[in-house]
């Protein structure tokens, strides 16, 4: 089992459409969360860093860490055709080796049509 | 600035064939790695650096050999390629700060045949 794994999709919603990516973790220890946008034959980009649980929002993005449950979430209000891509979920522990370890989930496609 | 930088972006190699990919960044990160990309298979980390001479293994290390010399370079050596090693590669740096997650090289497409 993937320590951290995520729906593959893909998924096909409509232009203004709110948009919710899960991910689910198995690791303890993880306590930094991270969202990672990746285009087309591009490498993938940061899009939203949270530490431990809560909510953090950056424009149309959120994203939500439930440590409790090991569930990690990313909304996106008012979907574009510009943000379809695929969503790559990320944890990575706190201190020295486990800080430079990231592991990531499997990425979900993500299609918003207009 | 250039950020991270991967050499070649493209590459064919034949079967028990060696060679390095290369991988540099120029904002002093302490942290580097490499992924390697297949589909849907997400992102799985092949191994990581904390700093200079300083490696570790990540999920998928076998067939492949790291060094970390100076703190800009990064090179990923395949030892005797075999086609389930076709993949796109990214290198990945980032600082120790909070806040700042791994900034990734536009990635090397290989194909071993």
């Amino acid at each position: 089992q993937k320590e951290v794994e995520q729906d593959p999709g893909p998924l096909s919603v409509p232009e203004g459409a709110i948009v919710s990516l899960n991910c689910t973790y198995s690791n303890s220890a993880f306590q930094y969360f991270m969202w990672y946008r990746q285009y087309s034959r591009k490498g993938p980009e940061l899009l939203m860093y949270t530490y431990s649980s809560g909510n953090k929002e950056d424009g149309r993005f959120t994203a939500q860490v439930d440590k409790s449950s090991k569930y990690i979430s990313l909304f996106i209000r008012d979907s574009q055709p510009s943000d379809s891509a695929t969503y790559l979920c990320a944890a990575s522990g706190a201190g020295g080796t486990s800080y430079g370890k990231l592991t990531f989930g499997q990425g979900t496609i993500l299609t918003v049509h207009p | 600035n250039a950020g991270v930088t991967q050499t070649p972006k493209f590459q064919v190699l034949k079967t028990g064939q060696s060679m390095t990919l290369q991988c540099a960044q120029d904002m002093n990160h302490e942290y580097m790695s490499w992924y390697r990309q297949d589909p849907g298979m997400g992102l799985r980390l092949i191994h990581y650096s904390v700093g200079a001479g300083i490696t570790d293994q990540g999920e998928v290390p076998n067939g492949y050999n790291v060094s970390r010399s100076t703190t800009e370079d990064f090179p990923l050596r395949l030892l005797s390629a075999a086609p389930s090693q076709t993949s796109v590669y990214f290198c990945a740096s980032r600082t120790g700060g909070y806040g700042y997650g791994y900034t990734f090289g536009s990635g090397t497409r290989l194909t071993v045949v």
